[in-house]
């Protein structure tokens, strides 16, 4: 089936340590991006791309980075520069400005 | 600050009845979109609207865009326990000719529904 996978679900990391969150869609979309949710929040955008070799910061983007070196793939590594990293992070995809498909989330806890 | 904003942030009804959630933004958009989200899971679509339709059903779900006062309202009827969510509008800004468009999200307004 299509859709998007993210891993791993769950994940705990040592202050100090950079931790990466995968992100793989088949559904030959070409935009992608990555959120984060804080308890009883929305949704912000940390980055997004919307064509290979090319992203964007979003609206919290220190602390953060990533990559997109094929279209079905967008990982995203928080450093240990992001002080405040536990949160629940939620990948998407997108063809245009149309509806977002996202996977499941991981949950970042920091020890 | 946050582009949707919703109100209520939390509603609690009986089966059978009718849920509505409202939610308000800020600049000129491309269109408006809903999403529901399962505690723990990932957001899923619900519905899009674009500016320039003023109403928009999918089911028990209907939708109404009102660009004047920048707002939209979701009803759900006949709601059900399994709607038990937490339902964020999202708003695809006018991106000046592009046509991917950054979602901006709302705070959520959390829904329960008891059987």
């Amino acid at each position: 089936d299509g859709g998007i996978t993210q891993s791993p679900k769950y994940l705990f990391r040592k202050e100090g340590q950079n931790v990466t969150l995968s992100c793989e869609q088949n559904l030959n979309h070409d935009a992608m991006y990555w959120y984060r949710q804080d308890p009883g929040q929305g949704l912000r955008l940390i980055y997004y791309s919307q064509i290979v070799n090319d992203f964007q910061k979003g609206d919290i983007a220190e602390g953060y980075s990533v990559s997109r070196e094929k279209k079905e793939s967008f990982p995203l590594t928080v450093t240990s520069a992001q002080k405040n990293p536990t949160a629940f992070y939620l990948c998407a995809s997108s063809r245009e400005a149309g509806e977002l498909f996202f996977g499941e989330g991981s949950r970042l806890t920091v020890l | 600050s946050q582009q949707g904003e919703e109100d209520p942030q939390a509603l609690s009804i009986q089966e059978g009845e009718n849920a509505t959630m409202n939610c308000s933004y800020k600049t000129s958009i491309n269109n408006l979109q809903w999403y529901r989200q399962n505690s723990g899971r990932g957001l899923v679509h619900l519905i899009l609207i674009r500016s320039n339709e003023r109403e928009k059903h999918s089911g028990r779900l209907r939708v109404t865009l009102d660009t004047s006062k920048k707002s939209s309202s979701l009803l759900i009827t006949a709601s059900r326990a399994a709607d038990t969510a937490s339902y964020f509008c999202a708003t695809v800004l006018n991106a000046g000719g592009t046509s991917y468009g950054k979602l901006t999200f709302g705070q959520g307004t959390i829904l329960t529904v008891h059987p």
